[in-house]
């Protein structure tokens, strides 16, 4: 298995430009989330999802749009690319069993300039 | 508002000793926590976890303690190695109440010397 992979690696976007994140898991997991980590700070959870067609906002949903049309897909998209949203980019993924750990992806370094 | 608080952002301990990471929370719905590890350049990994049920979890090297009046986590490494060098996060859920967001914190720097 793969586990979490992300696409791309790293990017640098041009203030008021777009892209879109990509995430992917072949766990077969349900649960899908992505999260950003600033310098010296904690992981905040952006959007998530409980399963294919569900999505909702976390704690900084500003500024980003996300959807889940497959169990294995989660897409992050980022319109009007803005400085405030340089950052590492998370993604995760959990199932339905306990310990109910989450997989974490490699990450995406994002730089707008 | 910070729900999870690491308030040690770093942590330095000779190698073969106890390492004691500390985590407080504020919210008394969370009902399940974890420690993940996080290597630079990496995704964070799972460590260990640990059920409002319970308040103590060994794995190992690894045990985790619980508090629940003191709404307090603490995460201890015996023996210490240099591999433990690292930033570690704790993180809270509630999944009793059926939602499976987690907080995290801030992190905890590590450093252990050879």
């Amino acid at each position: 298995n793969a586990g979490v992979t992300q696409t791309p690696k790293f990017r640098i976007l041009k203030i008021g430009q777009s892209m879109t994140l990509q995430c992917a898991q072949d766990m077969n997991h349900n649960y899908m989330y992505w999260y950003r980590q600033d310098p010296g700070m904690g992981l905040k959870l952006i959007y998530y999802s409980v399963g294919a067609g569900i999505t909702d906002k976390g704690e900084v949903p500003n500024g980003y749009n996300v959807s889940r049309s497959t169990t294995e897909d989660f897409p992050l998209r980022l319109e009007l690319a803005a400085p405030s949203q340089t950052s590492v980019y998370f993604c995760a993924s959990k199932g339905a069993e306990t310990p109910y750990e989450q997989y974490f992806g490699p990450g995406t370094r994002l730089t707008v300039t | 508002d910070q729900q999870v608080k690491q308030n040690s952002p770093s942590l330095s301990v000779q190698e073969g000793r106890i390492s004691i990471l500390n985590c407080d929370y504020t919210n008394s719905m969370f009902d399940y926590f974890l420690w993940y590890k996080k290597y630079p350049a990496e995704g964070p990994t799972f460590l260990i976890s640990i059920s409002s049920i319970k308040d103590k979890n060994e794995d190992g090297r690894f045990t985790v303690f619980l508090n629940k009046s003191a709404k307090h986590l603490s995460l201890h490494i015996v023996p210490s190695q240099p591999g433990d060098s690292a930033v570690y996060f704790c993180a809270a859920s509630a999944p009793a109440s059926g939602t499976y967001k987690y907080i995290f914190g801030t992190g905890t720097r590590l450093k252990v010397l050879a």
